[in-house]
């Protein structure tokens, strides 16, 4: 299994509270991906990173941010989490050229 | 912008039987296409890819075709046994690019 390590793996947590989900990888991949996944909507991309300080949105970015400080370290933020954010995120990791992304086994985060 | 259509979005065949999903994607420009099965409650994972120079590639039951001008490809499961039911996903990648565009997943239920 690819190094990927998510957490936390579950959270439950209230409208208006920040939030931040972490994803470490020990692949040393330059690209990391942030998913969420919604019953009826498969995997729809959060946000992405190409390296150390560069990132750039995906498709459902807003009310999320991220930073990525480190090679080995991909955070997403919701800043004032809502309970449309409640959701399954899933991180991945994929290396250069054309090669699969490999997933982190998902953080379950219910906003209440 | 890039899309890859799937269907159908479920599908229920009796153990034994074949099963087929289907995909077409938009970007010409795509010539990696992996295949991630999901399995209730656990993360997406790599079962099978294929790259555009290739017309068809097998796995024991298993195999993905492609038809590069037709911008389609398709999963073939035969023999089917209860424990590939899951969810499945195809996707469609571009050279030089690191974003995987997924389809919406097919639900597969093998019944015994």
């Amino acid at each position: 299994d690819a190094g990927i390590t998510q957490s936390p793996r579950h959270k439950v947590t209230e409208t208006g509270t920040p939030v931040t989900l972490r994803c470490h990888q020990t692949e040393n991949h330059r690209y990391m991906y942030w998913y969420r996944q919604d019953p009826g909507h498969g995997l729809r991309l959060i946000h992405y990173s190409y390296g150390v300080k560069d990132t750039d949105k995906g498709e459902v970015s807003d009310g999320y941010s991220v930073s990525r400080s480190k090679t080995e370290d991909f955070l997403l933020t919701l800043e004032s989490a809502t309970s449309s954010q409640t959701s399954v995120y899933f991180c991945a990791i994929g290396p250069e050229g054309n090669q699969p992304q490999h997933f982190g086994d998902g953080t379950r985060l219910s906003i209440l | 912008g890039e899309n890859v259509e799937q269907h159908p979005s479920t599908l229920s065949v009796q153990e034994g039987d074949s099963a087929v999903i289907k995909c077409t994607y938009s970007d010409s420009a795509s010539n990696y296409f992996p295949w991630y099965k999901q399995e209730l409650g656990k993360r997406p994972q790599l079962i099978i890819d294929i790259r555009s120079n290739v017309g068809e590639k097998k796995d024991q039951r298993i195999a993905v075709t492609l038809n590069k001008t037709a911008k389609h490809f398709s999963l073939h499961i035969t023999e089917t046994q209860p424990e590939d039911s899951a969810v499945y996903f195809c996707a469609a990648q571009s050279t030089g690019g690191f974003k995987t565009i997924f389809g919406a997943g097919t639900r597969l239920f093998v019944k015994a």
